[in-house]
């Protein structure tokens, strides 16, 4: 089946510094790459769709200076959280999808972003 | 927002049937009906969709009313494994398009 593996699974940093994350699909061309944020006791919330070697679309109230995703590669998409602050905390998700006949999205296991 | 309405908690005992209920009454004729459901702190796993006919797969079945406006996911035999929170979607046919997840259904399946 297709796998989508994310980099790291937990971070702790420090307020103030940056932090990236990468969303890697391992056994497939993902030409579109989504990015979801989840705070405690909530749903999963659609940060941006990124399509291979475009710029990133942004949900509304999402900052793109903010929250930089790069998606240069088929396999590859990273989401960096610049000057991050504690209520950045969160748990992201990266979700892929590409070629598959019902153009399904699979999903990431998830990083916890902890910003003290 | 969700175009779908999920109740907000289930209980199952272990090894009986668990069947979710999901409203989609605005559901276009071009949309999939989606299952996902989310084990703690993991990430979303895929676990059926379909149009408008009755689908089943090794994890669960799919039961669609014929005038689509609402579906039920059927896990035939739950386990404590099966404790999650579901989450039934609605998405067009064509092109990798965004899913919007509403607040899904937290199953609990007890011993």
């Amino acid at each position: 089946g297709a796998v989508v593996s994310q980099h790291p699974s937990r971070v702790i940093c420090k307020s103030g510094t940056s932090v990236k994350i990468e969303c890697r699909s391992l056994d497939f061309q993902a030409t579109t790459m989504f990015w979801y944020r989840q705070f405690p006791k909530q749903s999963l919330m659609l940060m941006a769709t990124s399509n291979e070697g475009s710029k990133a679309t942004y949900e509304q109230g999402v900052e793109k200076d903010k929250f930089l995703i790069n998606h240069a590669s088929l396999t590859l998409s990273t989401l960096t959280v610049t000057s991050a602050h504690p209520e950045d905390s969160s748990f992201y998700i990266c979700s892929a999808s590409g070629g598959h006949t019902y153009n399904e999205q699979f999903f990431g296991p998830g990083t916890r972003l902890t910003v003290l | 927002d969700a175009k779908t309405t999920q109740p907000p908690s289930m209980d199952c005992a272990e090894g009986r049937a668990a069947n979710l209920p999901c409203n989609h009454s605005t559901i276009s004729g071009n949309e999939y009906v989606y299952w996902y459901r989310q084990i703690h702190s993991q990430g979303p796993q895929y676990i059926i969709h379909g149009l408008k006919n009755n689908e089943t797969n090794e994890m669960a079945s799919l039961i669609i009313t014929e005038d689509r406006k609402s579906s039920t996911l059927i896990l035939p035999h739950a386990t404590l494994r099966d404790t999650a929170v579901y989450y039934c979607i609605v998405r067009p046919i064509q092109g990798a398009q965004k899913l919007v997840f509403g607040q899904g259904t937290r199953l609990t399946i007890n011993p």
